[in-house]
């Protein structure tokens, strides 16, 4: 299974609402996770199952979509969003993770 | 708290071998699924490996399969990853991640990763 990410990357201001895309090449229900990563460090997990957030994570994400096409949502930008983001799926072996959308704060 | 750390990496010609390791702690390291996963140098992430929490079990990136074997010791909350017949393309950082508990291969904790480069 094929995942795809779109836009590759984007710059936004603070206060906008951004989403980034995840598109599945077959049906993988809600089996998506997305992940925040900053350089050097190690990736974050964000949003399971497609809509559900995990714990710690600010509200202002959101996740949603299933079967093949999904959204990562940010309301409320915030400088500290500034990094690159990542869907998986989790439907089946081997867990194709998307190319990445890298965000920039303008 | 819940604690990931990978050791083993450095430089190695191509063809040799290489095994990382991942001391883990913090946690009941027997009943969780454990994974590798890799990013070359300016790369994304490529998912490597997966071993179930008794080791019975075992999967693989098709890059990977047939070279590299996970596995674990539960006796000493650690994970391992054999890495044979290096390339040029296995160069990169690789972490080691624990699932979570609300689904079982999301990969809510992550080391700080240790990198492996493949050149002569």
């Amino acid at each position: 299974i094929q995942v795809t990410q779109s836009p590759s990357s984007l710059s936004a201001s603070v206060g906008d609402r951004v989403a980034i895309t995840c598109r599945a090449s077959q049906d993988i229900s809600n089996y998506l996770a997305w992940y925040q990563q900053k350089p050097g460090k190690a990736p974050n997990l964000l949003i399971y199952a497609a809509s559900t957030l995990q714990s710690g994570v600010p509200s202002r994400f959101s996740g949603s979509g299933s079967g093949t096409d999904f959204t990562l949502t940010i309301s409320r930008l915030q400088p500290e969003d500034a990094a690159t983001y990542y869907c998986q799926h989790l439907h089946s072996r081997p867990y194709t993770f998307g190319q990445g959308t890298k965000l920039d704060i303008k | 708290q819940v604690q990931l750390v990978e050791s083993g990496g450095g430089v190695v010609q191509p063809g040799r071998s290489l095994t990382l390791s991942c001391v883990t702690s913090g946690f009941s390291f027997s009943i969780y699924r454990m994974h590798w996963v890799r990013q070359a140098p300016g790369k994304g992430l490529e998912w490597v490996a997966v071993i179930s929490n008794d080791g019975s079990n075992e999967d693989y990136a098709d890059a990977v399969k047939g070279r590299f074997t996970i596995s674990r010791d539960n006796s000493e909350n650690t994970l391992y990853v054999k890495m044979n017949s290096l390339r040029a393309e296995d160069t990169a950082v690789y972490y080691c991640a624990r699932s979570s508990d609300q689904i079982p291969d999301a990969l809510v904790f992550w080391g700080q990763g240790t990198m492996v480069t493949v050149s002569s």
